[in-house]
C-alpha cells in the first residue's frame, strides 16, 4: 500500500537558517504529493503541492520538487523565521483516491531567535 | 467564511465510556472526511462521506467506532466503549469536490484522551 516516510524530528534551527525536511514515498502509479503544516492550536493547512514528476511546489518561501526517480519530495526553505515553527506533514494521494490522503509521521520544527 | 469546526477541542474520558465527536464542514461541501493521529504515528484516514452516504469506511479501526452524517450536513463520530488505544487527535476535513485540484480543508481537531 501507499506510505510516506519523513524525518521525525524535532528539528531545532536558529532564525535565518536553511531548512530541509526529507520525505520519501511508496505508491503505485503517479500520486500527487503535498506538504501540510499545522501551526500551534490550528488545523492542518495545505502548504504546497505537486501533481506530476519534476513539478516544483512553492509557497511562503518553501519549495519541494517531485522527484520520481528517487520517490522523494523534500521540503526546503532558505531562511526560516520564528513564525515557521509548526509541525510539517508530507503526504500523497494516489490517482482516483478521492481525497484519501496518506500522511507521514510529521516533523516538528522549532525556530529560535 | 467559517472553516471546518470540530467540537469538543479536548475530551478526557475513562476506559469503557462513550464519547461523541462532532464536525461541522464548510457550508456546501458535500465531501467530509475523518482522520486520526495516534501519538507519535501518522495521520490515518478513517472514512469519507459524500453527502449523507459513506463512500469509503475502510480506515475505521473496529465496530466500536460509528460515524454518521444525517442530512448531509454535520457529522458525528462515536466511540463506544472507548479503549486506551483510541487516544489521539481526531481531524475532520471537507472539500467541495474530489479532484486533485480540490482543496481539502481541515478542522483543528479533537484531542481525545482515554484514561
Amino acid at each position: 500500500g501507499d506510505s510516506v516516510t519523513q524525518m521525525e524530528g524535532p528539528v531545532t534551527l536558529s532564525e535565518e537558517a536553511f531548512l530541509t525536511i526529507n520525505c520519501t514515498y511508496t505508491a503505485t502509479g503517479y500520486p500527487s504529493l503535498f506538504w501540510y503544516v499545522q501551526y500551534p492550536g490550528e488545523g492542518l493547512q495545505l502548504l504546497l503541492k505537486a501533481t506530476k514528476a519534476d513539478d516544483k511546489g512553492s509557497n511562503k518561501g518553501f519549495e519541494a520538487t517531485y522527484r520520481k526517480e528517487t520517490t522523494s519530495f523534500h521540503l526546503e526553505k532558505g531562511s526560516v523565521q520564528v513564525s515557521d515553527s509548526a509541525v510539517y506533514f508530507c503526504a500523497l494521494r494516489s490517482p482516483g483516491g478521492y481525497q484519501k490522503v496518506t500522511f507521514g509521521i510529521g516533523t516538528k520544527l522549532q525556530v529560535i531567535p | 467564511e467559517a472553516g471546518v469546526t470540530q467540537f469538543p477541542s479536548h475530551s478526557v474520558i475513562e476506559k469503557g465510556q462513550t464519547v461523541t465527536l462532532r464536525c461541522d464542514p464548510i457550508s456546501g461541501h458535500d465531501n467530509l472526511y475523518w482522520y486520526r493521529r495516534v501519538m507519535g504515528k501518522e495521520i490515518k484516514f478513517l472514512l469519507h462521506f459524500v453527502k449523507e452516504s459513506k463512500q469509503d469506511e475502510s480506515g475505521m479501526p473496529n465496530n466500536r467506532f460509528l460515524a454518521e452524517r444525517t442530512g448531509g450536513t454535520y457529522s458525528t463520530l462515536k466511540v463506544q466503549p472507548a479503549e486506551l488505544e483510541d487516544s489521539g487527535v481526531y481531524f475532520c476535513a471537507s472539500s467541495q469536490g474530489t479532484t486533485v485540484n480540490e482543496k481539502l480543508f481541515f478542522g483543528s481537531g479533537t484531542q481525545l484522551s482515554v484514561l
